[in-house]
């Protein structure tokens, strides 16, 4: 199975922060990497897929980038709706994963 | 808009069975492959099930292979999950999930279900 990293795990951002979280693969997964936003209690939301397509009504600030094992996840500046928590997903083999997830907090 | 309602969540003993429903609205069903995607409780997601949009092609993570089994009927736009022989460690909320393909982009999951919670324990 192809296994996901993120880093940090956690970050504290201030509203207006840069903040990027990265995921890397095990292996080679070309350009197939999701990006999801948790909030508590709610089901995850698409924000970016094949690595840097941002998905339908999904802020600007928010980019993706990478391929093969390396990708990135960037808020170009961080707003109050944007505290969450952020997980990557591998959709290059079955099964499809998920990297552990990445919290933002408010500093 | 797309809707995806799950269903049948509940408590159970270990070693029990559970089926979850997920009834889809709004969308073409039959045209998409369909998964199921559970997260334990202040824990990460984790893939659980595909099934292809005709359900002739079907896969399972390796915690629930043998245990799980994942259906669909198109003729009623609903997805299933039979959860036979339930582990303490299958307590999560199970999420259904749209996949969107396409040849440039690969899948993603753009439509989710509001989840349904699972509890095992004695």
């Amino acid at each position: 199975d192809i296994q996901l990293t993120q880093s940090p795990s956690f970050l504290s951002a201030s509203v207006g922060d840069r903040v990027t979280i990265t995921c890397r693969a095990s292996q080679g997964i070309k350009g197939f990497l999701a990006w999801y936003q948790q909030k508590p209690g709610k089901a995850p939301q698409l924000l970016i897929y094949a690595a840097s397509t941002l998905q339908g009504g999904v802020p600007s600030r928010f980019s993706g980038s990478g391929s093969g094992t390396e990708f990135t996840l960037t808020i170009s500046s961080v707003q109050p709706e944007d505290f969450a928590t952020y997980y990557c997903q591998q959709l290059n083999t079955y099964p499809f994963t998920f990297g552990p997830g990445t919290k933002v907090d408010i500093k | 808009q797309v809707q995806l309602v799950e269903s049948g969540g509940g408590v159970v003993q270990p070693g029990r069975s559970l089926r979850l429903s997920c009834a889809a609205s709004r969308f073409t069903f039959s045209r998409y492959a369909m998964h199921w995607v559970r997260q334990a409780p202040a824990k990460g997601l984790e893939w659980v099930s595909v099934i292809s949009n005709d359900g002739s092609n079907k896969d399972h993570a390796d915690s629930v292979k043998g245990r799980f089994t994942i259906s669909r009927d198109n003729s009623k736009n609903m997805l299933y999950l039979q959860m036979n022989n339930l582990r303490v460690e299958d307590t999560a909320v199970y999420y259904c999930a749209r996949a969107a393909c396409s040849a440039h982009s690969g899948c993603y999951f753009d439509q989710w279900g509001q989840g349904t919670l699972v509890t095992v324990s004695s």
